[in-house]
């Protein structure tokens, strides 16, 4: 069965401790692996794409990776402003599957 | 980027009512409109899929006649809850997608809260 496993399900960190963010995925016929940030009360926001193993994509202190079984996002020197839920998602055949998040509070 | 406008972004009304929830792509065609469900801390449950022109794909243990999704045109997909009853009460999402592998654009979600 295709499933979509974030972890760890909260995560707080101190400003400025950098930190990776898990999302490992078990999909037959991957099409992409998305990456977004969800504030609460709001609709998520699109970050990243990756479609192939070996893949890495960079915005500002967010940096996403791919391999064959699960992505990273790394994110450096965090800000109080990068708390957020971050969600990944796994396109297979035209539909989403989506993790259930990582809610990740970074500390002045 | 991408925008997606969703409207309304909050709605309380009295159970039996119907409420219609607009989602419209501003600045792309959406070739594919997509409608979730999401409860306090968790994901996203997607709800149903539809295309331009076509009748929606509703996923395993929706109710096609009690979530009503029309997607008229290229820009614009409403949702219509009908005869709400309190446990329709929740976080309704839309997102839109252009053709191919493009990625799924949000609105910013509609509070629906039924007395």
């Amino acid at each position: 069965e295709d499933q979509v496993t974030q972890s760890p399900e909260a995560l707080r960190l101190q400003e400025g401790e950098s930190s990776s963010l898990n999302c490992s995925y078990t999909v037959s016929g991957l099409r992409g692996l998305f990456w977004y940030r969800q504030d609460p009360g709001k609709g998520p926001e699109f970050l990243f794409t990756l479609y192939s193993a070996g893949e890495e994509k960079e915005k500002e202190r967010l940096k996403a990776t791919l391999t064959k079984k699960e992505s990273f996002l790394h994110i450096t020197a965090p800000k109080p402003e990068d708390s957020a839920t971050y969600l990944c998602a796994v396109n297979r055949n035209n539909d989403m599957r989506f993790g259930a998040g990582t809610r990740l509070t970074v500390k002045p | 980027g991408a925008v997606v406008s969703q409207h309304p972004s909050r709605v309380i009304c009295k159970s039996g009512t119907s409420v219609k929830i607009e989602c419209r792509s501003l600045d792309f065609q959406a070739t594919t409109m997509f409608w979730y469900r999401q409860f306090p801390k968790q994901s996203l449950m997607l709800m149903a899929t539809s295309n331009e022109g076509s009748k929606a794909t509703y996923e395993q243990g929706v109710e096609k006649d009690k979530f009503l999704i029309n997607h008229a045109s290229l820009t614009l997909s409403t949702l219509t809850v009908t005869s709400a009853h309190p446990e329709d009460s929740s976080f309704y999402i839309c997102s839109a997608s252009g053709r191919g592998n493009q990625p799924q654009h949000f609105g910013d979600g509609t509070r629906l809260s039924i007395l």
